[in-house]
Formats: C-alpha cells, structure tokens, sequence
C-alpha cells in the first residue's frame, strides 16, 4: 500500500515568494494532519482536517499560513509571502476512520526560505 | 494543557545493550500515548501505541513500552540494540482524543559498536 505522499521532498526559495506544499494521504483515510519540525520548536501540529473539513487550526503561526482539503485525497499547505524563520521540516499525515487510528507520516518537505 | 517530556536529549548505548528510553506525560483525563521513531531524511514511524488495557504493549521492531500511571510516564524499552536503532525517538499523547498528538522534543539514540 502506498503511504502519505508529499511533494516536492525538497524546497528553496526567496524571501516573499508563494510556498505550496502538497500531500496525498492514504487512501480511505478521512483525517488529515500538517506538521512542522524545527530544532527551536520540535514538532508542532498546524491543522487538521476530518472528511475534508477544518477541524482545528490554532498551530497555524500566522495569516501568511492557509490549508485547503479539496477532496479526500489532496491537501495544500500554502505560505505566502514567505519567510526565512519558515524554514523547517513540513510533515503530513493521516488516519483512520476506526477510532483508536495512529496517524500515518509522510517524508516530510524540507523547506528552506533564504 | 497536556505536554510530555522525554528528559534525554541523546543517549549512547553499546549494540547489544539494553535500552530504556523515558517519556513524563502531563493530561488530565486517560491518555492515549505513543512512540514513533524517526530516521533521517524521513518521516515518523510508529513503534507502539497504548489505549487502555495491559499496561505493558509490545510494539514493532522488538520495542516495548509499560505505561504507568502513578508515575506519569511511559518508557520504551528494548532488551538488545542493533545498530540499525539508532535515530530519534518521539513520545506522543493524545489530546483531545487520539485525533491531536503533543509530542516530546525527542530523544536521540547513538549506538556505539
């Protein structure tokens, strides 16, 4: 079975320029999870979503920070404008419907704002 | 608010060696908790989980945790490194449900030969 899928792996950009961040989770999952990993902060949810829907966003650091679940196999983590303290590790995930579910990680996105 | 502490940073321990790793958690209700591990230039791995039930769970890759309530902890245990052990190590509670994870800041595992 394939996992979560994150794209790209890799990301380096100026200061200011639009950052999207894409992930697909594992099919049949209806909860979706971003994350971010820094040295400073550790790992820190942003948002989460149940069947596509905003269910919390109080990790989400500021306004330059928005999610989007189309359908249930595709998210966005837009960053815009970006900005250099963005730099970090983006990791999504995903789980299950039986409660009890663990959440499932992609590889993450290393993103880096110069 | 709920929050774990894992008081190692980094831990060296000999292949072959056993391992115990240490995990406080702060929740006011049952907790739901977790290990994940996490290797380089990846993403987390779940080790084990504990809902309710023996307190001892066995996980993946020979790991096993014991949950303890009056100590507010969960460690991970292993009877025997390998070397193939070594990377970061995440401890987890479950607020709200299982559904919003607070993790630890990590612990490091180096495995000497």
């Amino acid at each position: 079975d394939a996992g979560v899928i994150q794209s790209p792996r890799h990301e380096v950009t100026e200061m200011g320029q639009e950052v999207t961040l894409r992930c697909k989770p594992i099919s049949g999952h209806n909860s979706l999870f971003w994350y971010r990993q820094t040295m400073m902060r550790g790992l820190e949810l942003l948002i989460y979503f149940n069947n596509n829907v905003p269910i919390d966003d109080s990790g989400m650091p500021e306004d330059r920070f928005s999610a989007k679940m189309p359908n249930a196999s595709f998210s966005t983590l837009k960053i815009q404008p970006s900005e250099p303290r963005d730099s970090a590790v983006y990791f999504c995930a995903s789980s299950g419907t039986v409660s009890n579910q663990p959440q499932h990680f992609g590889d993450g996105t290393r993103l880096s704002i110069l | 608010a709920q929050s774990v502490t894992q008081p190692d940073i980094h831990i060296t321990v000999s292949e072959g060696a056993s391992l115990e790793l240490r995990c406080n958690y702060s929740y006011g209700a049952t907790p739901y908790l977790f290990w994940y591990v996490q290797s380089p230039g990846q993403g987390l791995q779940l080790l084990l989980k504990y809902f309710s039930g023996d307190t001892l769970v066995q996980g993946i890759k020979g790991f096993e945790a014991e949950f303890k309530r009056s100590q507010s902890s969960f460690n991970l245990r292993k009877p025997s490194v390998h070397w193939s052990d070594a990377a970061e190590y995440f401890c987890a509670v479950g607020a709200g449900g299982f559904q919003k994870l607070v993790f630890g800041t990590g612990t490091r595992l180096l495995v000497s030969p």
